[in-house]
């Protein structure tokens, strides 16, 4: 089955720096990739996605790239901001009509003042 | 409000008295699925339903039983729970197929002495 691995597991950044989390997948045929933002206390909550056929997409502070060969899509924030603060997950999914998604292990962000 | 509730949100229990977690949702989604969350380890899916009458085994089914009645239902069920599934559990759905997005309950947060 599909295995991803996300790095860092913590990543601590100045207000107004970037943070990049990165994961890799192992399963060629998978064409899906979310990221969840998890809030204390709170599920996990979409904030961005991106499919096999777009190799980068951006929304406001938020981006995703995607290296199909490498098998690796990664997350940047620019610009953080205190509310940044979470845990993000990112993860894989083959399409059809399961929508079974291989999370993985989550990144801390902590965002300093 | 599109919602997924779960109850109850924490729970204590002890070994072998069995227990059921609730959850509903309003948005007339035919997928759902359930997920424990432990420290290191993501989030692992437990259990998945493409609809009424149809469920699956996910990733840790072991100890678990689920059921899909209605649409808007998806309980979750330990008959018999032990210390190793204390954990955080959250129940999720969305509309089957590539790119829908999982609307995710706000956990519920379960500890078997």
């Amino acid at each position: 089955g599909e295995n991803v691995e996300q790095h860092p597991s913590t990543l601590s950044v100045q207000e107004g720096d970037s943070a990049v989390i990165k994961c890799t997948y192992s399963d060629s045929a998978s064409n899906y990739f979310p990221w969840y933002k998890q809030e204390l206390g709170k599920g996990p909550q979409l904030i961005i996605d991106i499919r096999s056929n777009v190799g980068e997409k951006k929304d406001q502070r938020i981006a995703v790239t995607l290296n199909k060969t490498a098998k690796h899509f990664s997350l940047h924030i620019t610009e953080t901001q205190p509310e940044d603060s979470a845990v993000y997950f990112c993860a894989a999914s083959i399409g059809g009509t399961a929508s079974k998604l291989t999370f993985g292990t989550g990144t801390r962000l902590q965002v300093t003042l | 409000e599109a919602q997924v509730t779960q109850n109850p949100r924490y729970l204590i229990t002890v070994t072998g008295k069995k227990l059921t977690v609730t959850c509903s949702q309003n948005m007339n989604h035919e997928y759902m699925s359930w997920y424990r969350q432990d420290p290191g380890l993501g989030l692992r899916q437990i259990y998945y339903s493409m609809n009424v009458e149809v469920t699956d085994k996910g990733d840790v089914p072991e100890g678990y039983k689920v059921s899909r009645k209605e649409k808007r239902n998806f309980p979750l069920i330990l008959e018999s729970p032990s210390p190793n599934q204390t954990s955080l559990y959250f129940c999720a759905s969305s509309r089957p197929g590539l790119g829908n997005i999982q609307y995710f309950g706000a956990g519920t947060r379960l500890s078997v002495l």
